[in-house]
């Protein structure tokens, strides 16, 4: 089983800015390429999007609702996943699910990101 | 905007053998689209089941197994338990535009 251990969430404003990472100890997390799933209160899961390896150029791809707002990274040395999410909006609020590879495989615990004013 | 659709809920006896369907609006779903399927529990993570169609995780039971179906993407249980009692979803690939979109889910009764 894949530990993930994730930080970030929380309450921001409407047209803030949050960030959320997971470490993955333990995993081939250079080889793999990475997801972001989320999903609002009492509703489905929405695939955010996923970053490819370094060594193809870390390319991500995005929802169309998060596009342009929302930004994945990678940090091989650290095994870190984060996404970094600007001009937050109400229905951005969701459990945010960080998930190895490109079919989410192993998922992490799930960070609260709740937009409010 | 492409939308994937899946029976938004099922019942099936103990014991019984059901199929749920993922269905997109492009068009028949093959295996270009690598139908994924999870199951959620209330107030659980999400659990992977199957991949590209057909392929089980390591802990994935036996009763589960992945199809294509009539222009869809099947996840058939068979012997179904109590247990199975959960939140089914399926998740698509879109080739064109690089992205994966999840089905609406289906709440599957055991009753």
């Amino acid at each position: 089983e894949v530990q993930v251990v994730e930080s970030g969430g929380g309450l921001v404003k409407p047209g803030g800015s949050l960030r959320l990472s997971c470490e993955f100890p333990g995993f081939t997390f250079t080889d793999a390429w990475m997801t972001w799933v989320r999903q609002a209160p009492g509703k489905g899961l929405e695939w955010v999007g996923r970053i490819k390896t370094e060594m193809e150029g870390g390319t991500t791809t995005y929802a169309a609702p998060v596009k342009g707002r929302f930004t994945i990274s990678r940090d091989d040395s650290k095994n870190i996943l984060s996404l970094e999410m600007n001009n937050l909006k109400t229905e951005d609020t969701a459990v945010y699910y960080c998930t190895t590879r490109d079919q989410p495989t192993d998922w992490g615990q799930g960070s609260l990101v709740t937009v409010s004013s | 905007q492409t939308v994937v659709t899946q029976e938004p809920s099922l019942t099936v006896s103990p014991g019984g053998t059901v199929t749920l369907t993922c269905a997109s609006s492009t068009g028949a779903v093959t295996s270009g689209y690598y139908p994924n399927w999870f199951q959620q529990k209330p107030g659980q993570v999400p659990t992977s089941l199957i991949y590209s169609t057909t392929n089980k995780r390591s802990w994935t039971p036996a009763r589960f197994s992945g199809s294509l179906l009539g222009g869809k993407a099947a996840l058939t249980l068979s012997g179904v338990q109590p247990d199975d009692e959960a939140e089914y979803y399926c998740l698509l690939y879109f080739v064109g535009d690089q992205i994966w979109v999840f089905g609406g889910g289906t709440k599957l009764t055991v009753l």
